[in-house]
């Protein structure tokens, strides 16, 4: 079974506060994703990477950033914090498809709560 | 563009069964995922449909028409636990690796 975990359930940080978000997969996928979740708007794409040390900007990146110095490890980086970051962060992997989309499969999420 | 489009909300009863709609538009098709989502958790995967026609998977089956832009997810015998948000997610045209998901499908099953 694929496994993919976040380093907290919750968090609570503080405005202006730098905020790490880790996120490790343990099936050797070359792809993975960071999505945040809020109410009504559904699950946007922030981050994703396709190998080591490569990323691409997803739709709403503007106070993140990532890093994958490891191919299992993608962490998420929130330079300083802001109240309107407060939501529900998904990591995501999956593989390469060899012919199609190939399956993403999620982390338990962390709920981030910005004060 | 692409966007998607679902209900937001849907009720139904223990035991019965409910269709929940997807329609999307995408530049080039290459598949449509299914995920569930209970509250405060994890999607989780259900199904992925690349060619027309129904896929059944125990209580849980999908359709896809590519022609007319649209998926729906059929869930049999609704069980209690059934209750949850259901997603349906295309890949972007721009990117095969990259999904986009509606906005999901929140599903209350009433005893």
């Amino acid at each position: 079974d694929v496994k993919v975990t976040q380093s907290s359930r919750y968090l609570v940080k503080r405005t202006g506060e730098k905020v790490f978000l880790e996120c490790v997969q343990d099936m050797d996928h070359e792809n993975m994703f960071w999505y945040r979740q809020d109410p009504g708007l559904g699950l946007r794409l922030i981050y994703f990477s396709y190998d080591v040390k490569m990323k691409e900007k997803g739709d709403i990146p503007e106070g993140y950033s990532v890093s994958r110095e490891k191919k299992e490890r993608f962490s998420l980086i929130l330079e300083s914090a802001s109240t309107n970051q407060t939501s529900m962060y998904l990591c995501a992997s999956s593989n390469i498809g060899r012919t199609t989309t190939d399956t993403q499969y999620f982390g338990p999420g962390t709920r981030l709560t910005v004060l | 563009g692409q966007n998607i489009d679902q209900p937001t909300e849907m009720t139904a009863t223990e035991g019965a069964i409910v269709q929940i709609n997807c329609t999307y538009q995408t530049s080039g098709f290459n598949g449509l995922f299914w995920y569930q989502q209970h509250a405060g958790e994890a999607p989780t995967f259900l199904s992925y449909n690349v060619l027309d026609g129904l896929e059944e998977k125990g209580r849980f089956s999908s359709f896809l028409s590519r022609s007319k832009g649209y998926s729906y997810l059929l869930l049999k015998e609704l069980q209690m636990k059934d209750s949850a948000s259901y997603l349906c997610a295309v890949p972007r045209g721009d990117s095969s690796y990259k999904l986009i998901f509606g906005s999901g499908t929140r599903l209350l099953v009433r005893p």
